[in-house]
């Protein structure tokens, strides 16, 4: 059974960079099939896709984030990683980890989520 | 690129239909077939409920069922039972990005 869990500071300074990495198990990040992505989830409210990435490390971004945002990968740890720089109070969310079907663009499988706190 | 729209909440008896819309624009909900449902309970991670404006994955009940019209997508769920009481989200590819909707929080009475 696949399962992605999300490690990572619970806490970050404003201007300050965050970052999340995800551990894969029971699966290789190295399949053509899916794009491995963050996906994050205000307190009270809705989701909002981060962006994706490719185990070739292709990436796709929100248009929104995409200035602050980086996802990498690391095929050999079957990890892949997520930088949010220039962190404000409005980036306080769940944080998801998540696998994409490439075909239908729809994600299967996530991680249980992981709270990040921006405060001093 | 903006949220889908999504009403804020929706309500129906226990056994009885109800429908949630989730509508997009010509660059996401009405140019691709690719829409996606995802099912959350509090404190829970989603749940994929349909793909494809209209797939169930295997384990998804067939009361819920999917549709597209032009721009909007929409999620049935027949024979609402307790448990179906959850947040839905609807997403939507849009070209080399992915958008979510607001969300919808259904009550069973």
């Amino acid at each position: 059974q696949l399962q992605l869990q999300e490690s990572g500071p619970g806490l970050v300074k404003p201007s300050e960079t965050l970052s999340l990495t995800c551990t894969v198990s029971g699966g290789s990040i190295s399949s053509s099939s899916y794009y491995w992505g963050w996906i994050r989830q205000p307190p009270g409210k809705g989701l909002e896709w981060i962006g994706s990435i490719y185990y070739s490390g292709s990436t796709y971004y929100n248009p929104s984030l995409k200035s602050r945002v980086t996802i990498s990968v690391d095929t050999s740890k079957n990890q892949f990683s997520l930088k949010l720089s220039s962190v404000t109070a409005a980036d306080t969310a769940v944080y998801y980890c998540a696998r994409t079907m490439i075909v239908v663009i729809a994600v299967d499988y996530w991680g249980q989520g992981t709270l990040v706190t921006v405060s001093s | 690129q903006s949220a889908l729209t999504q009403p804020a909440s929706v309500s129906g008896s226990p056994g009885q239909s109800i429908t949630i819309s989730c509508t997009g624009t010509s660059s996401d909900v009405g140019s691709y077939n690719l829409v996606s449902w995802y099912q959350q309970h509090p404190g829970k991670a989603p749940k994929l409920m349909i793909y494809e404006g209209s797939k169930r994955p295997s384990g998804v009940s067939n009361r819920f069922s999917g549709s597209k019209s032009g721009n909007t997508a929409s999620l049935t769920i027949s024979g609402l039972q307790a448990e179906d009481e959850a947040d839905y989200y609807c997403c939507s590819y849009a070209g080399s990005s992915t958008v979510f909707g607001g969300g919808t929080k259904l009550t069973v009475l």
